[in-house]
């Protein structure tokens, strides 16, 4: 069963702070993987998603990489701004070929 | 606007009564997921629809819980004598290719009382 983890859990920066977020999953046999932003009470968003074989995927100040092999991903944020805080939530899709494992995200603020 | 759209927004709802959802995927997407999401957790799989055939229920889906998607068009999620433990985020999504990303609405937030 694919178990996707994000760490850290919650995360606080100054405003104008370079950040990198963490995922790592435990079934490498995935087809792509998504990033993906929710705002409090809201649905998400599409941020990035990186094909199985892609090693990075960049828009705007994002830029996230996939090291399949060794089952991780992280999503760097250049520049960071107080609109930037929200949940990040990363997800793949594995064998079932359809269906998105999510990890539980990390809870981004940045303080102005 | 063309993309999902779910209602209503809000649903509260007295345990043991009926609750029944609606979701409109972005209108060439013929591909339909229904995820919940749990406070401090990330949403679950619940169902999947290509048009209007289900093919795939996870074991979160009880019996009390029944999707459809007539016409392949717009889905519905109902939920039977629902329970406290329902209350949740309903979130739909739509894809036009498989693998491809999936974009979500805005979630139909469930509170049983």
């Amino acid at each position: 069963k694919q178990e996707v983890t994000q760490i850290p859990a919650a995360l606080s920066v100054p405003e104008g702070e370079n950040l990198v977020l963490n995922c790592s999953f435990t079934d490498s046999a995935i087809y792509n993987l998504q990033w993906f932003r929710q705002d409090p009470g809201k649905g998400l968003t599409s941020l990035l998603l990186i094909q199985s074989s892609q090693r990075e995927q960049t828009s705007g100040r994002l830029n996230a990489s996939l090291d399949k092999s060794s089952g991780r991903s992280t999503l760097y944020i250049a520049a960071s701004q107080p609109g930037d805080s929200a949940t990040y939530l990363c997800a793949v899709i594995g064998g079932s070929n359809y269906k998105l494992t999510f990890g539980k995200g990390t809870l981004l603020t940045v303080n102005p | 606007d063309t993309g999902v759209s779910q209602d209503p927004r809000h649903k509260i709802t007295k345990r043991g009564q009926n609750v029944t959802f609606r979701c409109d995927p972005i209108s060439e997407h013929n591909r339909l997921y229904w995820y919940r999401q749990t406070l401090g957790q990330g949403p679950e799989f619940l169902t999947y629809f290509q048009n209007e055939a289900q093919l795939e229920k996870s074991r979160l889906l009880s019996d009390r819980f029944s999707a459809e998607r007539p016409k392949g068009s717009f889905s519905t999620l109902e939920i039977q004598r629902t329970e406290q433990g329902d209350s949740a985020m309903y979130l739909c999504a739509s894809s036009l290719v498989l693998q491809e990303t999936q974009y979500f609405g805005p979630g139909t937030r469930l509170l049983v009382l």
